[in-house]
């Protein structure tokens, strides 16, 4: 497996545009999560989903931000309108449901750094 | 929910030292305690975990402690090589159904020659 995709890896918009990030998880995991890292905040989880569905979005930082997952292999996150201080590495992971062992351990993509001008 | 706390933040040794990472938590529920490297330009990788049924965890030049009555563990890393320098990142869950991931906010190790 390529493991989980994500594009653009570089993005750069000007205040106020749309972006939108793109996620393609591991073939066969079940939950998908989408992180925010900056320095002074670290990583801070955003949304995850499980088979599809949205289960805890507490932190998104606000309605500027929307996550979907239409199926099981893409997930989007979407800022709109962006701001300056949107300006963060935004990582994609997923995870496998089943398995003792192997739930709870979460495969990171390469990440979309994103700078809002 | 759970906190967790990581130290230091940055920390600098010489190549074939030995380099410690120390996390604490807060909620003594948690069961589960991974230790992820992040390498410039990428994410995330998990390097080795621990669950609270042991004490000690070892994969060759790495190790993992875990004290569950101080609620802290730390990560180990003996002979350092420059390739280690990284960013090393403690999580902490419950491995109980399904739970997110805590992190701590990240050591910065950086391996001199």
């Amino acid at each position: 497996d390529a493991g989980v995709i994500q594009s653009p890896r570089h993005e750069v918009t000007e205040m106020g545009q749309e972006v939108t990030l793109r996620c393609k998880p591991i073939s066969g995991h079940d939950y998908l999560f989408w992180y925010r890292q900056t320095m002074m905040r670290g990583l801070e989880l955003l949304i995850y989903f499980n088979n599809n569905v949205p289960i805890d979005d507490s932190g998104m930082p606000e309605d500027r931000f929307s996550a979907k997952m239409p199926n099981a292999s893409f997930s989007t996150l979407k800022i709109q309108p962006s701001e300056p201080r949107d300006s963060a590495v935004y990582f994609c992971a997923s995870s496998p449901a089943t398995g003792a062992k192997a739930k709870n351990i979460q495969y990171f993509g390469a990440g979309t750094r994103l700078s809002v001008l | 929910g759970e906190n967790v706390e990581q130290h230091p933040s940055t920390l600098s040794v010489q190549e074939g030292d030995s380099a410690v990472i120390k996390c604490t938590y807060s909620d003594s529920a948690s069961n589960y305690f991974p230790w992820y490297k992040q390498e410039l330009g990428k994410g995330p990788q998990l390097i080795i975990d621990i669950r609270s049924n042991v004490g000690e965890k070892k994969d060759q030049r790495i190790a993992v402690t875990l004290n569950k009555t101080a609620k802290h563990f730390s990560l180990h890393i003996t002979e350092t090589q420059p390739e280690d320098s990284a960013v090393y990142f403690c999580a902490a869950t419950l491995n109980s159904g399904y739970s997110t991931l805590t992190f701590g906010k990240g050591t910065m190790l950086l391996v001199s020659p």
